[in-house]
């Protein structure tokens, strides 16, 4: 079965760089775009970017692409999303989920606090 | 950039009432090329990641139960819970996949009366 596995929780301080990884598993790695979105605490689900394992494309949302970075290692089956220059507004569960035109696997989810 | 604007915000349903979420697309989002609307519905429950509920606008995901359904077409879409369970308490996110960026409605947050 497809999972989809994310790093660990993260805390930074005001203008650090985070980076979360998410390694896939049960599915055919670099056939399928693997999209980030994030949900801040009392906001909606925020999608930020995604990227094409096979071709290492990638597709950020215009307000996240000075900041964000998505890139993958085909070897270990992951892909990794670095966000840079963090502020609190950055405090947030970040998701990966794989599309299958929509997304119906997901990762079970990186909180990412940031917090001096 | 396709905006997806999802109404009421919030709702408050008796058990076993029917609640009735809407989603508007500011384009059409039906896809020629596969004769579907690429239009998606997702449950949110704190602590989980998103469930994917109704995709194509109308087909439930393997799984759900069948008193979740999804209707509408082009720009104007519903999801129905036909008899709301306590279970049912979420957010509920429709988004639509017909291209890039791929933007969730706000979400409608569903709760027992």
């Amino acid at each position: 079965q497809v999972q989809l596995v994310q790093s660990g929780a993260e805390v930074e301080k005001p203008g650090a760089s985070v980076k979360i990884s998410c390694q896939a598993s049960g599915y055919s790695f670099p056939d399928y775009h693997v999209h980030w979105v994030r949900q801040a605490p009392g906001q909606g689900l925020e999608w930020m970017g995604c990227i094409y394992p096979k071709t290492g494309d990638t597709h950020y949302a215009q307000m996240y692409q000075d900041r964000v970075t998505m890139t993958r290692d085909t070897s270990i089956n992951t892909v990794y999303m670095q966000f840079n220059r963090l502020t609190s507004d950055d405090t947030a569960v970040y998701f990966c989920t794989r599309e299958t035109w929509y997304f119906a696997s997901w990762g079970q989810g990186t909180l990412v606090t940031v917090s001096s | 950039d396709i905006v997806m604007t999802q109404s009421p915000d919030s709702l408050a349903v008796s058990l076993g009432e029917r609640a009735t979420i809407n989603c508007k697309s500011s384009q059409s989002v039906f896809y020629i090329s596969d004769n579907t609307d690429h239009l998606a519905w997702y449950q949110h429950k704190p602590g989980q990641p998103p469930k994917l509920l109704i995709y194509g606008a109308s087909t439930r995901e393997s799984g759900v139960p069948d008193r979740f359904s999804g209707s509408g077409s082009e720009t104007d879409f519903t999801l129905t819970i036909s008899s709301l369970q306590a279970e049912d308490v979420a957010v509920y996110y429709c988004q639509q996949y017909y291209n890039l960026p791929r933007r969730f409605g706000q979400g409608t947050k569903v709760e027992i009366k």
